[in-house]
């Protein structure tokens, strides 16, 4: 069964910085790009970027809004996809879901499992 | 960058449809992904490449997509269905490319 396990979120400073992570288990994990989503209290989704796989160097893609901010790192060897995230605003409160990027007819991917979410806020 | 349009509410009667549409501009030409996501739960893939459905899955929930709309449709609805539903496709002919989502539409079964 596949499960993906978001941990880390939490309370922090306009400013700070925090460290997401994503367990992933019953499947193979170094097969598929890996994502992160926010969703704001209310408001819909919006993606925050993702991690490709070693076939593809890791390359992380990132939204303009986190763009310089947010890093995206995985861990093969653990099974592990995590956000850190630098100079926090306001406006990045959000629960935070880590998602698996299936599979496709062609190469535009949908996100086939989500993790249950983790919420950080973002207050001072 | 690219922008998709959901209408914010859809409401209907247990044992109808319910048509839930998404525009973008020649969203046709793109790969469409809809999700149903509940109150406090995260959201689920129910149709994927516009038409497929995912194991599991009810065949009441289709999907098309041509020109500017891609449209999930839901028959003989249930209760069960009501929820957020959300478009997303892939965008990478702006100078961000990357994921979009719909706004998304709140689904009301009367």
């Amino acid at each position: 069964e596949v499960q993906l396990v978001e941990s880390g979120g939490g309370l922090v400073q306009p400013g700070g910085s925090l460290r997401l992570s994503c367990a992933a288990s019953g499947f193979t994990f170094s097969d598929h790009y890996m994502d992160w989503v926010r969703q704001a209290p209310g408001k819909g989704l919006e993606w925050v970027g993702r991690a490709r796989n070693k076939a593809n160097s890791y390359t992380a893609e990132y939204a303009a809004s986190v763009k310089g901010r947010f890093t995206i790192s995985r861990d093969d060897s653990e099974n592990s996809l995590s956000l850190q995230m630098n100079s926090l605003k306001t406006e990045d409160t959000a629960v935070y879901y880590c998602g698996r990027e299936g599979y496709s007819r062609g190469w535009q991917l949908p996100f086939d499992y989500w993790g249950q979410g983790t919420l950080v806020t973002v207050s001072s | 960058s690219y922008v998709l349009t959901q209408p914010p509410s859809v409401s209907v009667a247990p044992g109808q449809t319910a048509r839930i549409t998404c525009g973008g501009n020649n969203i046709g030409s793109k790969s469409v992904h809809w999700y149903q996501q509940k109150p406090g739960q995260a959201p689920v893939l129910v149709v994927y490449d516009d038409s497929d459905r995912p194991s599991g899955i009810p065949e009441r929930f289709s999907g098309s997509n041509s020109g500017n709309t891609a449209t999930l449709t839901i028959n003989r609805v249930e209760a069960g269905d009501e929820a957020d539903y959300y478009c997303q496709v892939w965008d990478f002919s702006s100078h961000h490319p990357g994921v979009v989502f719909g706004g998304g539409t709140k689904l009301t079964v009367l």
